[in-house]
């Protein structure tokens, strides 16, 4: 079962915007709507920020936003803040036989 | 309110059996739902390893397949997991958490850390 590729860190200012990319393949990333973000502050558990490749569900800020074309699906955090600052995991459904692959993390630091 | 609440041994000895509960309070395990336990290796990334669905289904990480079972008990409104002989390698913090259909997980507990050492 092979992991989702993610960028090691990604950065910005207060205010600017980042944008996290999460490739995948044909078996996964690419055949599903399946895709989902969440992000992971030190010590705490993940939060679900983006489900089904767009959704956002109740009480995530519109500042973050998911996009996908063909194997790769990506995460825009616009309008940087403090409390952005976290790691960010992509997952995808993969299947019924490896079901769900998560990708290897994306360290956001806003400088 | 959803909330979950994993509890497990804390540390387990090499090639030992560890067994793993997430109690499920303001819902129903018996509802339309996905239950999944999830592991998280200090300083590393997340990894998926085994969902169970309301109707009993059950997936699991390949890599994993062969050493874990997932269930649930719905008398007592938990679920639960079990991984054979474990190593070093299995270090981790572990989470339950629920989830839709469309394989996203929306609530989590807070994880509970496992150490495998003798």
């Amino acid at each position: 079962q092979s992991a989702l590729t993610q960028p090691p860190s990604a950065s910005g200012s207060p205010g600017q915007s980042v944008t996290i990319s999460c490739t995948g393949t044909s078996s996964d990333v690419g055949s599903y709507d399946y895709v989902s973000w969440y992000q992971q502050h030190p010590g705490k558990a993940p939060k679900l920020i983006i489900s089904e490749v767009t959704k956002r569900p109740s009480g995530v800020p519109d500042r973050f936003s998911g996009s996908k074309s063909g194997n790769t699906a990506s995460l825009t955090v616009s309008g940087l803040q403090a409390e952005d600052e976290a790691d960010y995991y992509c997952t995808s459904y993969a299947g019924s036989d490896n079901a769900v692959v998560f990708g290897g993390g994306t360290k956001v630091t806003v400088l | 309110q959803v909330q979950l609440q994993e509890s497990g041994p804390g540390l387990v000895k090499p090639s030992e059996t560890l067994p793993l509960t997430c109690a499920v309070s303001g819902y129903s395990i018996s509802s339309d739902s996905y239950w999944a336990w999830i592991r998280q290796s200090p300083g590393k990334g997340l990894q998926w390893i085994a969902t169970i669905y309301h109707g009993g289904h059950t997936y699991y990480n390949p890599s994993l397949k062969s050493r874990v079972t997932i269930s649930v008990d719905t008398s007592k409104n938990q679920f639960s997991l079990k991984l054979k002989s474990v190593t070093s390698a299995d270090t981790a913090v572990y989470f339950c958490a629920r989830g839709g259909a469309q394989w996203w997980l929306n609530h989590w507990g807070q994880g509970t850390l496992v150490t495998v050492s003798s």
